[in-house]
């Protein structure tokens, strides 16, 4: 069974520090995506990768960036973060013809 | 571009009553389509795709491709089913899953 970890469940940050959202599988998926999730607006993607090094931006972008050096690990960096990025952040893994699988998600408030 | 609709935020049924939850898709190409679930303090998780043409947990879902619909169907309601249901599409260009903004069902006894 595929496992998605999301380092942290909930984290709360002040306005302008850099966070960090870290994803680990164990599946050796190449393709990795974050979402954020936000009430009536469903999930929309930020960023994914399909390899290691490899990123492309999704549909909302702006503010975000992210890091796979390896294979097992998708992260998402908020350089500057802003009180519209509080939210819930998705990890998911995705490899040929299986499902998406997700991690439990981490609920960043920014305050 | 592509995008899903999903028109009800919010549908509040009694147990034992017909379900239907809507899916609306705009997409150019051949779509391959999806119903994920989140129920309560859990993770998102599949629920089903269209070309598995399978029924889980009694739900079904027929592609409807002269409508661009996917709606997701269950004759009798049970108060477990109450969670957060999204539609998705998998859209090739982009090689990406897009979501629709999701609708709550509320199974009442």
């Amino acid at each position: 069974d595929v496992k998605v970890t999301q380092s942290s469940r909930y984290l709360v940050k002040r306005t302008g520090e850099k966070v960090f959202l870290e994803c680990v599988q164990d599946m050796d998926h190449e393709n990795m995506f974050w979402y954020r999730q936000d009430p009536g607006l469903g999930l929309r993607l930020i960023y994914f990768s399909y390899d290691v090094k490899m990123k492309e931006k999704g549909d909302i972008p702006e503010g975000y960036s992210v890091s796979r050096e390896k294979k097992e690990r998708f992260s998402l960096i908020l350089e500057s973060a802003s009180t519209n990025q509080t939210s819930m952040y998705l990890c998911a893994t995705w490899r040929g013809n299986s499902p998406l699988h997700f991690g439990n998600g981490t609920r960043l408030t920014v305050t | 571009a592509q995008r899903v609709t999903q028109p009800e935020k919010l549908l509040s049924v009694f147990k034992g009553a017909p379900v239907e939850l809507k899916c609306n898709y705009s997409y150019s190409g051949s779509p391959e389509l999806f119903w994920y679930v989140q129920y309560s303090r859990q993770r998102l998780q599949l629920l089903l795709r269209h070309i598995s043409r399978e029924s889980i947990k009694g739900f079904t879902a027929d592609l409807n491709k002269g409508e661009t619909s996917f709606h997701l169907k269950k004759p009798f309601a049970q108060e477990e089913d109450s969670a957060m249901y999204y539609c998705a599409l998998w859209a090739e260009y982009g090689n990406k899953l897009v979501f629709g903004a999701g609708t709550i069902l509320r199974v009442k006894s």
